[in-house]
């Protein structure tokens, strides 16, 4: 079974520019819950969709946000982008109930100049 | 608000020693664990889950134990290689359904 697959890997984007990353979940998941990484803040939760509904939101300005398809693929996009956007975003999957191990993909490093 | 904390923020250790990890959650109300393990610049990769009717988890030379009550889980592994450095997190769902609390994590280093 194919694990999380995120893309692209790696951006470099400049201030102000919008950027749109992608998150495929295991097959049959139907979960996809989007979290940032940085040095200061550590792992923070950004938003949770399923079956193509926002079911959760972190503390993030409306610059953030996703969308999940019917394939239960999903994406992220971050408008106006700053500096401190500069991260690690990953994905994880799960099949959507607290009770459910979550698999995460392998990232998207964002660097914004 | 349940917060999650890590103790050690790094560790140290020569190959072979056996080791502990511990996390420690204010709210203990929770429906499980889950440790990761994290290498420098990747992914999470999930080691151990462990349900709160659970005690204990075990696979390979990891164990984890969780005592909802006082708060603790701690992750155990034995024998520990150079391969084991990486950071260790543990996470536990807060809230409703999928979302994550995480903790700081231990940076463990095996020596040769």
């Amino acid at each position: 079974k194919a694990g999380v697959t995120q893309t692209p890997r790696y951006l470099i984007k400049t201030r102000g520019q919008q950027v749109t990353l992608s998150c495929s979940p295991i097959s049959g998941h139907r979960s996809v819950s989007w979290y940032q990484q940085t040095p200061g803040q550590g792992l923070q939760f950004l938003f949770e969709y399923f079956s193509e509904t926002q079911r959760n939101k972190g503390n993030f300005p409306g610059r953030f946000s996703g969308r999940q398809f019917s394939n239960s693929r999903s994406e992220m996009n971050v408008s106006t982008l700053e500096l401190g956007d500069s991260a690690l975003y990953l994905c994880a999957s799960s099949g959507g109930n607290q009770a459910h191990e979550q698999y995460f993909g392998p990232g998207t490093r964002l660097t914004v100049t | 608000k349940q917060e999650v904390t890590q103790i050690p923020a790094a560790l140290s250790v020569p190959e072979g020693e056996n080791l502990v990890l511990n996390c420690s959650f204010t709210d203990s109300a929770i429906y499980n664990l889950q440790w990761f393990r994290q290498d420098p610049g990747k992914g999470l990769t999930s080691l151990l889950l462990i349900q709160s009717s659970q005690r204990e988890q075990t696979s390979g030379r990891l164990n984890a134990s969780l005592d909802k009550s006082s708060g603790r889980s701690t992750l155990y592994i034995a024998a520990s290689q150079p391969g084991d450095s990486a950071t260790y997190l543990c996470a536990v769902p807060t809230g409703t359904a999928s979302k994550l609390t995480f903790g700081t994590g231990t940076r463990l280093q095996v020596t040769l």
